[in-house]
């Protein structure tokens, strides 16, 4: 079956605007998972979801992060304002069950570059 | 605070030379440990999950291993293929610690 998508693949901003990054995850997965990885660094966390509740944002940097899933596939994580230091590749994972531990399936990832 | 190292940062390898990577990790709760695989451009691909010390898991040429404070990831015997950055993450609580990966060369 097809695995996790995300779109766009690539996205360059200019300082100042606002960015919407696209997760599709497994059909029928329940959770959903947003990391960011800088150039050469292991993912971070940014905000878990489980169907449509986001339950832990403690990862977002800033509030200019915002994410959502409103019904419980489909996610957007969304990014205002954008400043150079968010530029990253930014990775949606979903997981079959809850919270784990069980394996995720991560998505290719959308490299945001801002100049 | 929450941590995950791995070692060594780069790694290169002839064909057929066997070595391993390593894990240390300093979190509290930990529910368990992943290896996975990353290409250039692309997501990380699952390898293994490690759940309580002592416990081993074994696919192709690779064998993660776990113990209290620490994991290896075994690769024996390895192939070009085989290049790519290995990752390690711990789920501790709600959430999953990365390291900053080891990257693997292995040259024919």
């Amino acid at each position: 079956g097809a695995g996790v998508s995300q779109s766009p693949r690539y996205k360059v901003a200019k300082r100042g605007q606002d960015v919407a990054l696209r997760c599709d995850p497994i059909s029928g997965h329940v959770s959903l998972f947003w990391y960011q990885q800088a150039l050469g660094q292991g993912p971070e966390f940014l905000t878990y979801f489980q169907n449509e509740a986001q339950l832990d944002k403690s990862g977002l940097p800033s509030d200019r992060f915002f994410a959502e899933r409103p019904e419980g596939s489909v996610s957007t994580l969304k990014i205002q304002r954008t400043q150079q230091e968010d530029s990253a590749v930014y990775l949606c994972a979903s997981t079959l069950e809850g919270l784990g531990p069980y394996e995720q399936y991560f998505g290719p990832g959308t490299r945001l570059t801002v100049t | 605070e929450d941590q995950v190292t791995q070692s060594p940062e780069a790694l290169r390898l002839q064909e057929g030379e066997s070595s391993s990577l390593n894990c240390s990790y300093t979190v509290s709760g930990l529910r368990g440990l992943f290896w996975y695989r990353q290409d250039p451009g692309k997501g990380p691909e699952f390898l293994f999950t490690l759940y309580s010390a002592g416990e081993e898991k074994e696919k192709e040429r690779l064998k993660a291993t776990l113990t209290k404070k620490e994991s290896f990831l075994h690769i024996t015997a390895p192939k070009p293929e085989d290049s790519a950055t290995y990752l390690c993450a711990v789920q501790a609580r709600n959430q999953f610690y990365f390291g900053t990966g080891t990257s693997l060369t292995v040259i024919p």
